[in-house]
């Protein structure tokens, strides 16, 4: 079936960069789009998330962009720090449907 | 309280054992769900329960058996399980199915 990805399987990042880590998804009837952050030995936790009626929505240090004619989602980290070492998946829910998850990204920030 | 609470956090099970495990949430949601997570894979969708009721099951096997007794809980009884079911089980839930999803600890299963 169709499924959310990520371009790149890991990110390596300086303290006090911006991050940016991506995600394509195929399923053009998703309308809902979230970012998580998985810690080692954790579950997923909430980021951020946007909805199909919107192109680019903020929250503390993290922005998320949606461009929904080529189907790309992204994640904007501001001044990364070293607690944001992490896997940070997209996920895509539509409607009346359950979030499906993309491969992933490993974020490691060094100071 | 935004908290989604799995029990046992770890389990050790051989292949002819009868498990459970256990999810709660105390914040009124009345969608919840079964994700698989293996070593460095996404989470994979197991089961859906929108208002107790079973609403997504993606083809799993009957060895996997999923319970909601009430909206605050939900059961994953287990039984027969091979080696490769050894992963990390997900337990989350959101106010509807089209809304955040939050997510316990997870249990980590081991089938020896």
């Amino acid at each position: 079936g169709e499924s959310v990805g990520l371009h790149l399987p890991t990110l390596s990042v300086q303290e006090g960069d911006n991050s940016i880590i991506n995600c394509a998804y195929s399923n053009s009837a998703s309308d809902y789009f979230i970012w998580y952050k998985q810690e080692s030995g954790k579950g997923p936790q909430f980021i951020i998330d946007i909805r199909s009626n919107m192109d680019k929505r903020q929250g503390q240090r993290v922005t998320v962009l949606l461009n929904k004619t080529v189907k790309h989602l992204s994640l904007q980290i501001a001044a990364t720090q070293p607690g944001d070492s992490a896997v940070y998946f997209c996920a895509e829910n539509e409607a009346g449907t359950a979030l499906i998850f993309g491969k992933g990204t490993t974020l490691s920030v060094s100071s | 309280d935004t908290e989604v609470t799995q029990t046992p956090k770890h389990l050790v099970m051989g292949m002819t054992n009868k498990k459970s495990l256990k999810c709660e949430q105390h914040m009124g949601h009345r969608a919840m769900y079964w994700y698989k997570q293996k070593a460095k894979k996404p989470p994979e969708l197991m089961f859906v329960y929108s208002y107790e009721k079973l609403s997504i099951n993606e083809s799993v096997p009957s060895r996997f058996s999923p319970e909601c007794p009430n909206s605050s809980l939900l059961n994953l009884h287990l039984h027969a399980l091979q080696p490769e079911d050894s992963a990390l089980y997900l337990c989350a839930s959101s106010r509807t199915v089209d809304t955040e999803a939050f997510f316990g600890q997870g249990t980590r299963l081991t089938v020896v």
